[in-house]
């Protein structure tokens, strides 16, 4: 069974970048079949996907985030990453990292990590 | 964007009675919906996607339907567990655009 488990500062100052790592075990990201997501859920707004990545590394990202945003992958570290630049408090949220099938739903999620913004 | 709007915002229910969620989307998204559970310090755990499909390991209880706008997920007897937080999510269209509800909590009466 598939476990994701996000990681990185919990902490971030406003105007910086914000960056987070997914580790993928029980399962390989350069198998195929599979696409990966970060996910965010802010404490008020609920929640708001912010982009997919494919193994091979096509991305699709929320048009909201767009200009901010970068997902990459390390398929031998078995590991995708999330950069989001400029931040503001605004960006405060959990943030998940999620598998899903296709470009669609998704169907394992990581356990989150909390970021706050703030100096 | 498609905006899904989820309603009620807060649905009380008795153990063992029937709960009735709605999801209604802004424009059609044909039956690429999919709906979560979410517990309190848990991620959102994915419950029916196509918006009628039950997601593997999910208790018959939960059923899901609808398409076009207006979506209905259904827990036909409520257990202590299922009290929890209930999302929406489209995930139609090209190129992908996923957008979620604002959210059920579904609370005991």
């Amino acid at each position: 069974q598939v476990q994701l488990q996000e990681s990185g500062p919990g902490l971030v100052k406003p105007s910086q970048t914000l960056s987070l790592t997914c580790t993928v075990s029980g399962g390989s990201i350069s198998s195929g079949g599979y696409y990966w997501s970060w996910i965010r859920q802010h404490p008020v707004k609920g929640l708001e996907w912010i982009g997919y990545i494919y193994y091979r590394g096509s991305t699709y990202y929320n048009p909201s985030l767009m200009s901010r945003v970068s997902i990459s992958v390390n398929p031998f570290k078995n590991q995708f990453s999330l950069e989001l630049s400029s931040v503001t408090a605004a960006d405060t949220a959990v943030y998940y990292c999620a598998r899903s099938q296709s470009y669609d739903y998704f169907d394992s999620w990581g356990q989150g990590t909390l970021v706050t913004v703030s100096s | 964007e498609v905006v899904m709007t989820q309603s009620p915002a807060t649905l009380s229910v008795s153990p063992g009675e029937r709960a009735t969620l709605s999801c209604r989307a802004s424009q059609s998204i044909s039956s690429d919906l999919a709906w979560y559970q979410q517990k309190p310090g848990q991620a959102p755990r994915l419950l029916i996607f196509g918006a009628s499909t039950r997601a593997t390991g999910i208790p018959g209880r939960f059923s899901g339907s609808g398409s076009g706008t207006a979506f209905t997920l259904t827990i036909s007897s409520l257990q202590s567990e299922d009290f929890a937080l209930y999302y929406c999510q489209q995930y139609n269209g090209w190129p992908p655009r996923v957008t979620f509800g604002g959210g059920t909590k579904l609370e005991i009466k």
